[in-house]
């Protein structure tokens, strides 16, 4: 959607962190999501924050801070299969979701 | 269902054709949600519903796209005298208020040729 802001592309290398960052303006925010997207493959959920704070789940965790309008997802120990297009996307309003154009994470060896 | 259940998977089709994409939610989810994908592009939100409701249709890029709903059951997309810039994927999610998740078809691919 072009009320959120994402990097297009990012190149990191295997077993190193990573930060993709999500900015985004909104009047109704109950929420933010984070999907990962394989090239040819339907989006698949990783996390969804609606409280400030960082939610942890294994080697992924998510940042969320609702009066920056800010999010990341922090990936740990990259691995190959990690090389993916990572989708932030807005809950607004009852049960709207839109996405954002999605970060491109190329893992190198 | 299990999940998500979208078709045709794929589909052809020749300019000025129309042509319906179907979604079966997962059994019991209220929302459902249809997004168009062009190829390297992000999820172009296009409409959602509660229940057989529509209340945001903002994301339908023109009249020769609608969609309809019934009950809180199947969904069909119906694009009108198709055009080669509606070639992408048409993505379905569904979920449920007391979930925070929204799961995804598998898509409906759309070539227009």
């Amino acid at each position: 959607g072009q009320n959120i802001d994402q990097p297009t592309e990012m190149t990191a290398t295997e077993g190193a962190i990573v930060q993709i960052n999500c900015t985004y303006q909104t009047s109704g925010f109950n929420g933010l999501f984070w999907y990962q997207q394989h090239a040819g493959e339907a989006p698949t959920f990783l996390s969804y924050n609606v409280l400030d704070g960082l939610e942890e789940k294994g080697r992924f965790s998510s940042f969320l801070s609702r009066s920056k309008g800010y999010s990341y997802l922090l990936l740990k120990e990259l691995q190959m299969k990690d090389s993916a297009s990572y989708l932030c996307a807005l809950l607004e309003g009852y049960q709207k979701v839109t996405f954002g154009t999605g970060t491109k994470l190329q893992v190198i060896p | 269902g299990a999940g998500v259940s979208q078709s045709p998977s794929n589909k052809v089709t020749e300019k000025g054709k129309d042509v319906e994409l179907r979604c079966d939610p997962i059994s019991g989810h209220t929302a459902l949600y249809w997004y168009r994908q062009r190829l390297g592009q992000g999820l172009e939100f296009l409409i959602y519903f509660q229940g057989n409701s529509a209340p945001d249709k903002s994301g339908l890029p023109s009249d020769r796209f609608s969609a309809e709903r019934t009950g809180e059951s199947v969904s069909t997309l119906t694009i009108q005298r198709t055009q080669q810039e509606d070639s992408a994927v048409y993505l379905c999610a569904s979920s449920r208020v007391a979930e925070n998740t929204i799961y995804f078809g598998e898509g409906s691919w759309l070539t227009v040729v």
